[in-house]
């Protein structure tokens, strides 16, 4: 089955603990991104990545960082987590090949940091 | 920076009404088009994806139309249930700019 997963789906964890969310998906797409849902404030993007070793900032990069080591896999690390934050977070894949289609989107991951 | 408004932010309606939910964005330079549907504290579904060449795509009781020039997308609900209650956002692809979202309502 076509899918993108997140890991893990639900978080607490405290200030300035490090922490890792990863994304995986098994389409051979070569777009993958992260996402940031608050309420009011919609979906703003957190990073991207065109293909493997190439990333770019989103609206919303800082207190992130990515890496894209394969194709498949693009995780989201919180070096020094705050509580603004606290957020649900999605990561999301797309075929590339020139031209960006359709996006696919994991299930999501609630992350609250105390 | 593309900007992706959709008005009315919220909905709702009697069962059984068809309905349309707009979309609008500012830059028409846009590959293509796609709508969600997002249950509460869930991910995103998609919906419909409308390439840049055309000008509708239909799935069912869900019909989404695009006019580039205007900078304008609609999503048609024929017949709506219950179950359609949800937030629907739409997404501008040249880069993915979603829209606030409409939340949708449907009364029994």
């Amino acid at each position: 089955e076509a899918q993108v997963t997140q890991n893990p789906r639900y978080l607490i964890t405290v200030t300035g603990k490090k922490l890792t969310v990863t994304c995986s998906q098994n389409m051979n797409h070569e777009y993958m991104s992260w996402y940031r849902q608050d309420p009011g404030l919609g979906l703003r993007q957190i990073y991207y990545s065109m293909n493997v070793e190439v990333t770019d900032k989103g609206d919303v990069p800082e207190g992130y960082k990515v890496s894209r080591k394969e194709k498949r896999n693009f995780p989201l690390i919180l070096e020094s987590p705050s509580p603004n934050q606290t957020s649900l977070y999605f990561c999301a894949s797309s075929l590339f090949a020139g031209v960006l289609e359709e996006l696919f989107f994991g299930e999501g991951s609630r992350l609250t940091v105390l | 920076k593309q900007e992706v408004t959709q008005i009315p932010a919220a909905l709702s309606v009697p069962e059984g009404e068809n309905l349309v939910l707009n979309c609008s964005f500012t830059d028409s330079a846009i590959y293509n088009l796609q709508w969600f549907r997002q249950d509460p504290g869930k991910g995103l579904t998609s919906l419909l994806l409308i390439q840049s060449s055309q000008r509708e795509q239909t799935s069912g009781r869900l019909n989404a139309s695009l006019d580039k020039s205007s900078g304008r997308s609609t999503l048609y609900i024929a017949a709506s249930q219950p179950g359609d209650s949800a937030t629907y956002l739409c997404a501008v692809i040249n880069q993915f700019y979603f829209g606030t979202g409409t939340s949708l309502t449907v009364i029994p």
